[in-house]
């Protein structure tokens, strides 16, 4: 069964500054997603970033980016220029690919970011 | 704003009531599930569905029980609340009609259950 591990159960960071998200796996497939997941205060989970296993180039979404380190099994969000609405739970997640007949997303533990105004 | 939406937001009842929390959602998606996350922790799939009339459970043991007899909606029911039941409840879906599966999951707001 894969595993997710978030070891930073809670980070803070003064505004505009980047902060560093870890998260490792664990799998013997070679195909695979992983996700990075948002959950503010009393809101929606939304989708943060995506990252195909098979793809070399490491995902980026505006101030959000990933260092994916397959052979390492690591999958860590950087949040550059952070902003007071960065503040949320963080959740790193994997899912093997469509198909495959056990697509279920299995999610680390969390981190929760504060953003310090 | 994804289009999924749980139904109560915020619940407390007593032991042994009977409740169904609603998951809606009308963006057509095949595949919904139930998720528990109990505060500050990591969420834990508990029920499933493929479609109409599928219905699997998840990795964490529930006494929960769904149903899926419309596309578009989910409910999750508890015969008998326990206080060991009180979690928050997630609600989310996903499309993977067409081989447009990106694995990306829409999420309701939860619905938060406190059995006293």
């Amino acid at each position: 069964a894969q595993t997710v591990t978030q070891s930073q159960p809670e980070m803070s960071v003064q505004e505009a500054e980047t902060v560093t998200l870890s998260c490792t796996y664990d799998t013997s497939e070679n195909n695979y997603y992983l996700f990075w997941y948002k959950q503010p205060p009393s809101r929606q989970m939304i989708l943060v970033i995506r990252q195909e296993a098979y793809k070399q180039q490491n995902a980026t979404e505006n101030r959000f980016s990933v260092n994916f380190q397959k052979a390492a099994k690591s999958f860590s969000l950087k949040i550059s220029d952070s902003q007071l609405g960065d503040t949320a739970m963080y959740f790193c997640a994997f899912m093997n690919p469509p198909n495959f007949g056990n697509e279920k997303l299995t999610f680390g533990t969390g981190t929760r970011l504060t953003i310090i105004p | 704003e994804a289009d999924i939406y749980q139904t109560p937001r915020y619940l407390v009842i007593g032991t042994g009531k009977k409740i169904t929390l609603e998951c809606s959602q009308t963006m057509g998606h095949d595949k919904m599930y139930w998720y528990q996350q109990d505060p500050g922790m990591e969420l834990h799939l508990i029920h499933y569905s493929y479609g109409v009339n599928s219905t699997e459970k998840g990795d964490l043991s529930s006494e929960s029980t769904v149903s899926r007899i419309r596309t578009e909606h989910f409910p999750l029911t508890l015969e008998s609340a326990r206080p060991s039941h009180t979690s928050q409840y997630l609600c989310a879906s996903s499309d993977t009609s067409g081989g447009a599966d990106t694995g990306e999951l829409f999420f309701g707001e939860g619905s938060r259950l406190t059995v006293l």
